[in-house]
């Protein structure tokens, strides 16, 4: 079974551009949750989507925003990026990421703001 | 707020020896518990989980334990291999945090052969 996929591994961009960054979950998983990983923070949440619908979301700003399509796919966005949001961001996915839950994590895309 | 941590940035252990990485959480309602080895640019890889309704998991070389009324779990790697350094991050859940896992800063576990 293929596991998570995440593209581009890469990525550089300049202050206030944006971003999309792509996941793919393993087959027959529904729901894809993203992280940001940072040497200061640590790996933080930023949000979960199932069934094309967003039921958690962390504590960042609204700069960053997601979307799940009906194949489960996802994708989140970055717009006016900063500095601060150079890190790796990984994406997650789980059968239902309901209580007890696996999730399982991609390879992540390593964003580099200039 | 951290509402899970690793104490100890770094263990370091002999090859075949028993390497014990210990998480500290402080949310009550945290009832599911993951530990997750990771390499530096990659994404993290699922060990072991346990629930709370359990006090043990064993897989093979792992074993988890879980002490409730502490709200402390550890993770035991025996025999410790090489192979096995990388940084050790635990993680929490619970039923309806949808998606969110609560991580500790991670733990760095280097094995000398």
């Amino acid at each position: 079974k293929a596991g998570v996929t995440q593209t581009p591994r890469y990525l550089i961009k300049t202050r206030g551009q944006q971003v999309t960054l792509s996941c793919s979950p393993i087959s027959g998983h529904r729901s894809v949750s993203w992280y940001q990983q940072t040497p200061g923070q640590g790996l933080q949440f930023l949000f979960e989507y199932f069934s094309e619908t967003q039921r958690n979301k962390g504590n960042f700003p609204g700069r960053f925003s997601g979307r799940q399509f009906s194949n489960s796919r996802s994708e989140m966005n970055v717009s006016t990026l900063e500095l601060g949001d150079s890190a790796l961001y990984l994406c997650a996915s789980s059968r239902i990421a309901g209580g007890g839950d696996t999730q399982y994590f991609g390879p992540g895309t390593r964003l580099t703001v200039l | 707020d951290q509402q899970v941590k690793q104490n100890s940035p770094s263990l370091s252990v002999q090859e075949g020896r028993i390497s014990i990485l210990n998480c500290d959480y402080t949310n009550s309602m945290f009832d599911y518990f993951l530990w997750y080895k990771k390499y530096p640019a990659e994404g993290p890889t699922f060990l072991i989980s346990i629930s709370s309704i359990k006090d043990k998991n064993e897989d093979g070389r792992f074993t988890v334990f879980l002490n409730k009324s502490a709200k402390h779990l550890s993770l035991h790697i025996v025999p410790s291999q090489p192979g096995d350094s990388a940084v050790y991050f635990c993680a929490a859940s619970f039923g309806t945090s949808y998606g969110k896992l609560t991580f500790g800063q991670g733990t760095i576990l280097t094995v000398h052969p």
